[in-house]
């Protein structure tokens, strides 16, 4: 059975850093791309960031882009999120998703339950 | 970037409605478009990609249509389980984006 689990999140003072990681299980890790979507308390889907088998093709949105690096280890089957400087309107939970091809632009198959930060200012 | 817009943002039906969803790209995108629901407090599910096809797994009763611009998701009858809210979602230009949602309540 394919699974995405995620860890990392928490409670962090604005400004403050954290590393969230999501284990993949149940498939071959390295050929898929992979995802991190986002959803504020009561709001929609906000994607974050996209990065592709090779660990080198990455993309972010706008809010995120400068703050936050995703990478991966594909040895461990571990994606990660490092999200730095962060602030109040990062608050959210944060779902990792395995994209259902090996490209960025593949539809989102399998997500995780998410990870909550919480960001205090 | 790209902005899709959902209608309507809420939607009251009955089990058994024929329901029907829209979803508007502000610029074409080909047929690079996702369908979703989300449950309170789960994980999205992907129900319909590349606009028409539907995943596996999804009951038969969702299917999905269009291309360039506007999109809808449709659900032949509605079933309690259906409950949710529905987001579209486009992969065809970074960065991607999701619509507003549309809230489905029975």
């Amino acid at each position: 059975e394919v699974q995405l689990l995620e860890s990392g999140g928490g409670l962090v003072q604005s400004g403050g850093s954290l590393r969230l990681s999501c284990a993949a299980s149940g498939y071959t890790f390295s050929t898929f791309a992979m995802s991190w979507v986002r959803q504020a308390p009561g709001k929609g889907l906000e994607w974050v960031s996209g990065i592709g088998v090779d660990g080198v093709t990455i993309n972010y949105a706008d809010s995120v882009k400068g703050r936050f690096t995703t990478f991966r280890d594909n040895s461990q089957s571990t994606l990660f999120l490092q999200m730095n400087s962060l602030r109040a309107e990062d608050t959210a939970k944060y779902y990792c998703a395995k994209n259902s091809g090996s490209s960025r632009r593949d539809p989102f198959h399998i997500w995780g339950q998410g990870t909550m930060v919480t960001v205090s200012s | 970037d790209i902005q899709l817009t959902q209608s309507p943002s809420f939607l009251s039906a009955s089990v058994g409605d024929r329901v029907t969803i829209t979803c508007r790209a502000s610029q074409g995108i080909s047929s690079s478009l996702a369908w979703y629901h989300q449950k309170p407090g789960k994980a999205p599910k992907l129900l319909i990609y590349a606009a028409s096809t539907l995943q596996s797994g999804v009951p038969s009763r969702f299917s999905g249509s269009g291309s360039g611009t506007e999109f809808t998701l449709t659900i032949s009858t509605l079933q309690p389980e259906d409950f949710a809210t529905y987001y579209c979602q486009q992969l065809n230009t970074y960065p991607v984006t999701f619509g507003g949602g549309t809230k489905v309540e029975i």
